[in-house]
């Protein structure tokens, strides 16, 4: 147990509708960074927030938006999903904002769009 | 887009043996490398950061290299064991900005 959870664990919904993943971090770590998983891709970056500010964006679409609270968990938001947006998506956390510290990752969200 | 890429992209090996895979990456604006444990139906798992040309890291039967210059990093299991089956992942981050480019992986299978 890495000690980041993620939820919901699974995620079936249909085209067209917006879904929220919820992350919290590590206790202490105030760096999240969210992954996806698509079949057959490795991990791609999506985004990073440190202590409620955005610190680098990676292949994160405009449909998807993230933010980071001041409890320091984080949301990412899916909108007007499409079939290809069904991926495993993780999220990650580190104590510090430089990425040259290992990541702990959360046990990710299985959406699932029909 | 950077292009980080791993091999083999899966490999079966006897219990016992020793393996190695690769990771290549561009060998321009290095800032560190991570090796990440990836077993089925779990999340990934730190292994190594590497941030240093010529580092080494050790951790049990598994090791690490990192040659910046040339831009690869090996991975070394010594007597593979069945608990080492899972996909090994390598990720890239260039200086100047945080943006982690991860490998495909290397899916090791060890048969008992």
């Amino acid at each position: 147990d890495s000690g980041v959870t993620q939820t919901p664990k699974h995620l079936i919904t249909a085209t067209g509708q917006r879904v929220t993943l919820r992350c919290s971090p590590r206790s202490g770590d105030l760096s999240v960074y969210w992954y996806q998983q698509s079949l057959d891709q490795g991990l791609q970056f999506l985004i990073q927030y440190y202590n409620g500010e955005e610190r680098a964006k990676g292949n994160i679409l405009e449909r998807f938006s993230a933010q980071q609270f001041p409890d320091l968990h984080s949301e990412l938001n899916l909108s007007s999903l499409e079939l290809g947006d069904s991926a495993l998506y993780f999220c990650a956390s580190s104590p510090l904002k430089i990425a040259s510290n290992e990541q702990f990752f959360g046990p990710g969200t299985r959406l699932t769009v029909l | 887009i950077l292009n980080v890429e791993q091999s083999p992209q899966s490999l079966h090996v006897q219990e016992g043996d020793s393996t190695n895979f690769t990771c290549s990456f561009p060998s321009s604006n290095f800032y560190a490398l991570h090796w990440y444990r990836w077993e089925t139906a779990k999340s990934p798992e730190a292994l190594f950061v590497m941030t240093l040309n010529g580092d080494e890291k050790k951790k049990g039967r598994i090791s690490a290299t990192l040659n910046t210059k040339e831009g690869y990093s090996y991975l070394y299991i010594k007597g593979s064991q069945p608990e080492d089956s899972a996909t090994y992942l390598c990720a890239f981050l260039p200086g100047g900005y945080q943006k982690v480019t991860f490998g495909t992986g290397t899916k090791l299978q060890v048969i008992p």
